[in-house]
């Protein structure tokens, strides 16, 4: 069965900082992979995702990821955070044959001002 | 229309009521899923339907009964809750065979 990592559990920064969170699958044939934000009190948003191609993927608000295979690796980073980053960052993947989505337990992302 | 419509965004029932959760896609996704989160935790896959069809259920207690009435509609009935249910209830919907899913904004349920 699949299953989805993600290393940090909280991360705190300030305003400016680069970030990149940790995510690592197991699953050994091809899959899918997602990162999706969750706002306070909002729902899940899509901020990018990988099928096949070029492996650095680039998605909205400055965001981008990384999907290294030998690693069975997708990390997400940013160059410079802003205080409207404060968030919970999500980790999934699906193979191509299935169709459910898998998510890691998501990491706390707080930025101070 | 790019969007998954859930209604109503707010519900609090009672143990004994029977109550259910509507889920509305129009983008001719042919999967749809119902999925639980709680607070500070990740979604948790409940339902899969594919081409209207159950294809997935994890192994989810009896009181949530799912329905795919057509391919563009999916209902979620409850009945007999527990408050242990209150959670956040995402819909989404995608291709059949690959991603590209769609989020609705979720229906948040409590239990009393």
């Amino acid at each position: 069965a699949q299953s989805v990592s993600q290393h940090n559990h909280h991360v705190i920064l300030s305003e400016a900082a680069s970030l990149e969170l940790g995510c690592n699958y197991s699953y050994g044939g091809t899959v899918n992979l997602f990162w999706y934000v969750q706002y306070p009190g909002q729902h899940l948003q899509l901020l990018l995702k990988y099928f096949s191609g070029d492996p650095l993927v680039k998605g909205i608000k400055g965001f981008e990821a990384e999907f290294i295979k030998s690693k069975f690796s997708f990390n997400l980073r940013k160059p410079s955070v802003q205080w409207s980053d404060t968030a919970e960052y999500f980790c999934a993947v699906n193979d191509q044959a299935g169709t459910a989505l898998i998510f890691g337990k998501g990491t706390t992302l707080s930025v101070s001002s | 229309d790019t969007e998954v419509t859930q209604t109503p965004k707010h519900l609090v029932m009672g143990m004994t009521n029977k109550k259910s959760l509507k889920c509305e896609q129009h983008m001719g996704h042919r999967a749809m899923y119902w999925y639980k989160q709680k607070a500070k935790k990740p979604p948790e896959l409940m339902f899969v339907y594919s081409y209207e069809k159950l294809s997935i259920n994890e192994s989810v207690p009896s009181r949530f009964s799912p329905e795919c009435p057509n391919s563009s509609l999916l209902n979620l009935h409850l009945h007999a809750l527990q408050p242990e249910d209150s959670a956040l209830y995402l819909c989404a919907s995608s291709l059949a065979d690959r991603g590209g899913y769609t989020f609705g904004s979720g229906t948040r349920l409590t239990v009393v």
